[in-house]
């Protein structure tokens, strides 16, 4: 199955500093990508779709100023999280689709996130 | 809005034994449902993927079924076997490739 991979794996970092999380599609181009987010034992939380190209599409409830994201390419994705405070400590998850990946949707390892 | 829940929410059985883990959606117009399996601190690994052209998909002891009509969907584990201990999610694909989950099964099989 196609690969996706995210960088870094796990992250801590101070209370109102900024913290980049990347997603690639390694081995498929995705027109589409999406981050989710989970906490402790919950499901996923869909926060943003991306198209390669264009402005994130923000689920209700999440703040795109806070929540940055940049597909600047078909196998790229970023998501900064600006002045992060320790209530965004979750689990980030990014997956992957679209393009030749066609209907299924492939998701990266996750990123945890502890902000102190 | 998309709801998905999963029944039950934990599950413990013995080695050997088939099991079913249930998922209900409340809006029929899903284009595919899904089944995902997490192991703890993970990402998610697909397992079935139906189409909602489709009614069933097999892959080795997993079974999936879907029936629109009554927003359900079933995962089938024949003969379970304790590597298969995770959460077991199941999502329904909305337009444009959108995810809904549920809030999962956490499946533990006993040796």
């Amino acid at each position: 199955g196609a690969v996706v991979s995210q960088h870094p794996s796990w992250v801590i970092c101070k209370s109102g500093t900024s913290v980049k999380i990347e997603c690639r599609s390694l081995d498929f181009q995705a027109t589409t990508m999406f981050w989710y987010r989970q906490f402790p034992k919950q499901s996923l939380m869909l926060m943003a779709t991306s198209n390669e190209g264009s402005k994130a599409t923000y689920e209700q409830g999440v703040e795109k100023d806070k929540f940055l994201i940049n597909h600047a390419s078909l196998t790229l994705s970023t998501l900064t999280v600006t002045s992060a405070h320790p209530e965004d400590s979750s689990f980030y998850i990014c997956s992957a689709g679209g393009g030749s990946a066609a209907y299924e949707q492939y998701f990266g390892p996750g990123t945890r996130l502890t902000v102190t | 809005k998309q709801e998905v829940t999963q029944i039950p929410a934990a599950l413990s059985v013995p080695e050997g034994e088939n099991l079913v883990l249930n998922c209900s959606f409340t809006d029929s117009a899903i284009y595919n449902l899904q089944w995902f399996r997490q192991d703890p601190g993970k990402g998610l690994t697909s397992l079935l993927l139906i189409q909602s052209s489709q009614r069933e998909q097999t892959s080795g002891r997993l079974n999936a079924s879907l029936d629109k009509s009554s927003g359900r969907s079933t995962l089938y584990i024949a003969a379970s076997q304790p590597g298969d201990s995770a959460t077991y999610l199941c999502a329904g694909v909305q337009g444009a490739q959108k995810l809904v989950f549920g809030q999962g099964t956490r499946l533990t099989i006993n040796p």
